[in-house]
C-alpha cells in the first residue's frame, strides 16, 4: 500500500476520444511523475511535475499533457486519442524534489482504445 | 534507452536464494543502482537502492562490484510471493529524474 491512489481503474475509449486520468499522491509528496505502460514492455516515462510545473519530459507529444493540483494530486490527459496509446498508465509520487529518487508508484489506470 | 542488462528470465525454488544480476558497464560516479520489481497486474515496487557499498533491507540485500559495473539483488529466502518483473534502473538519485526501465527480470518462485 502506497498511498498513491488513481481512478479509474480501467476504461474503454474509441479513437479520436479524449481521456483524463486522475492521481492522488501521497500525503508530504510534492513531485508527481506519470508512465505509460504498454503490454510486455517497462514503463516509460511522460513526464513530471513538481509544485504544480512541469519539470521533464518524456518522448510524447504535446496531446499528452498533464496538471498538479496545490493539493498535489495531478491529472494526465490525452487528446485524439490513438490504438497504440491502449496501455497501463502509472502515476507515481515522491517527496520532496532532491531527495534519494524512491517512488510510490499507483496500481495504474488501464486505457483501451478501440 | 535502458543503461542496463538484464537476463530474460529466472526460476528459483521457494525457500532458496534467488541472485538477480545486473550489468551497468557505462554507470558514472553519480548514478545510484535502484532495483524495483512489478507484481502482474501492480504499480512497480521500490525494493532498495545504492551508490557504491553494499545494502540490506528487509526485503533484499544489493551486492555491487568494487568497479560498479555490475550488481546483484539478493531475495535471501524466496517466495511464491516474490514471482514478478524485476527491473534495475541505474540514475541520478537525487536530481527529479525519470526512471528508465527496461524490459526487466521475470523471476518465476516455485514451490
Amino acid at each position: 500500500e502506497t498511498g498513491v491512489t488513481q481512478s479509474p481503474t480501467h476504461l474503454i475509449k474509441t479513437r479520436g476520444q479524449q481521456v483524463t486520468l486522475r492521481c492522488s499522491s501521497q500525503s508530504g509528496h510534492n513531485t508527481v511523475s506519470w508512465y505509460q505502460q504498454a503490454l510486455g514492455q517497462g514503463p516509460q516515462f511522460i513526464f513530471q511535475y513538481y509544485r504544480e510545473e512541469e519539470n521533464g519530459r518524456g518522448n510524447f507529444p504535446p496531446r499528452f499533457s498533464g496538471l498538479q493540483f496545490p493539493n498535489y494530486s495531478s491529472e494526465l490527459n490525452v487528446n485524439a486519442l490513438e490504438l497504440d496509446d491502449s496501455a497501463l498508465y502509472l502515476c507515481a509520487s515522491r517527496p520532496l524534489a532532491g531527495s534519494t529518487g524512491e517512488l510510490f508508484f499507483g496500481e495504474g489506470s488501464r486505457l483501451t482504445v478501440l | 534507452d535502458a543503461k542496463t542488462t538484464q537476463p530474460t528470465s529466472m526460476d528459483c525454488a521457494e525457500g532458496r536464494a534467488a541472485n538477480l544480476p545486473c550489468n551497468h558497464s557505462t554507470i558514472s560516479g553519480n548514478e545510484y543502482v535502484y532495483w524495483y520489481r512489478q507484481i502482474h497486474s501492480q504499480g512497480p515496487q521500490y525494493i532498495i537502492h545504492g551508490l557504491k557499498n553494499n545494502e540490506t533491507n528487509e526485503m533484499a540485500s544489493l551486492i555491487i562490484t568494487e568497479d560498479r559495473k555490475s550488481s546483484t539483488l539478493i531475495l535471501p529466502h524466496a517466495t511464491l510471493r516474490d514471482t514478478a518483473v524485476y527491473y534495475c534502473i541505474v540514475i541520478i538519485g537525487q536530481a527529479g529524474t525519470a526512471l528508465i526501465f527496461g524490459k526487466g527480470t521475470t523471476l518465476s518462485v516455485s514451490s
